[in-house]
């Protein structure tokens, strides 16, 4: 069975600091790896994913993630955030065929002026 | 490109009373996903498809939940009787069939009275 574990409920940070929003998954098979950030009254939107190859994972608005197989993590970071990335964020593991993508219970980034 | 569509986004029930959602996926995805997000917490499958089957419903409730996708492309979501604790929203994706990123709808927040 798979399991996601977001380790923060919530996440505040000041505008331009740096941040991690810590994600720990578990299966016993090869995994896919998802970040999905979610704006109020909106649905997920893909921020990044990790497939296969390079374990630092690039994804939009600054946002990248490093995939840690022997930790088995999957941490979020940003250098520097704005205002603007105040939203929910999820971390998901899936597979490949027939696995369902299961989602962690979700962070929220609340960015202060 | 229009993005995955949902009808309505907001609802307003009372309690035993009946009520549909309808979602309507990206042209050319394969694979639909009913999904229910309760406050504070991440997104939890209820029904998965592959074009027109159902491949994964082992969390729906079927006592009084239904779905279906007739024609393999738009899908309907149904609850009779509505419940206190059906209060949600319910997200719709969709995605290739043979890749993993999904695509979100913007939902229906469901308020049974």
């Amino acid at each position: 069975a798979q399991s996601v574990t977001q380790l923060d409920s919530q996440v505040p940070v000041f505008e331009e600091a740096p941040v991690e929003l810590r994600c720990n998954y578990s299966s016993s098979v090869s995994v896919y790896l998802f970040w999905y950030v979610q704006y109020p009254n909106q649905g997920l939107q893909l921020l990044l994913k990790y497939l296969s190859g390079s374990t630092l994972v690039k994804g939009i608005n600054g946002f990248e993630a490093e995939f840690n197989k022997s930790q088995t993590s999957f941490h979020l970071r940003k250098p520097s955030v704005h205002i603007s990335d105040t939203a929910e964020y999820f971390c998901a593991v899936g597979g490949g065929g027939g696995f369902k993508t299961i989602f962690g219970a979700g962070t929220r980034l609340f960015v202060k002026a | 490109e229009a993005g995955v569509v949902q009808s309505p986004r907001y609802k307003i029930i009372e309690k035993k009373q009946p009520v549909a959602f309808w979602c309507n996926p990206i042209s050319g995805h394969n694979t639909l996903y009913w999904y229910l997000q309760n406050l504070g917490q991440g997104p939890e499958l209820l029904i998965r498809y592959e074009n027109e089957e159902a491949v994964d419903d082992s969390q729906l409730p079927k006592d009084r939940f239904s779905a279906e996708r007739l024609k393999g492309v738009d899908s309907t979501l149904k609850i009779q009787p509505a419940e206190l604790g059906d209060s949600a929203v319910y997200l719709c994706a969709s995605s290739l069939a043979s890749a993993n990123e999904q695509f979100f709808g913007p939902g229906t927040r469901l308020t049974v009275l």
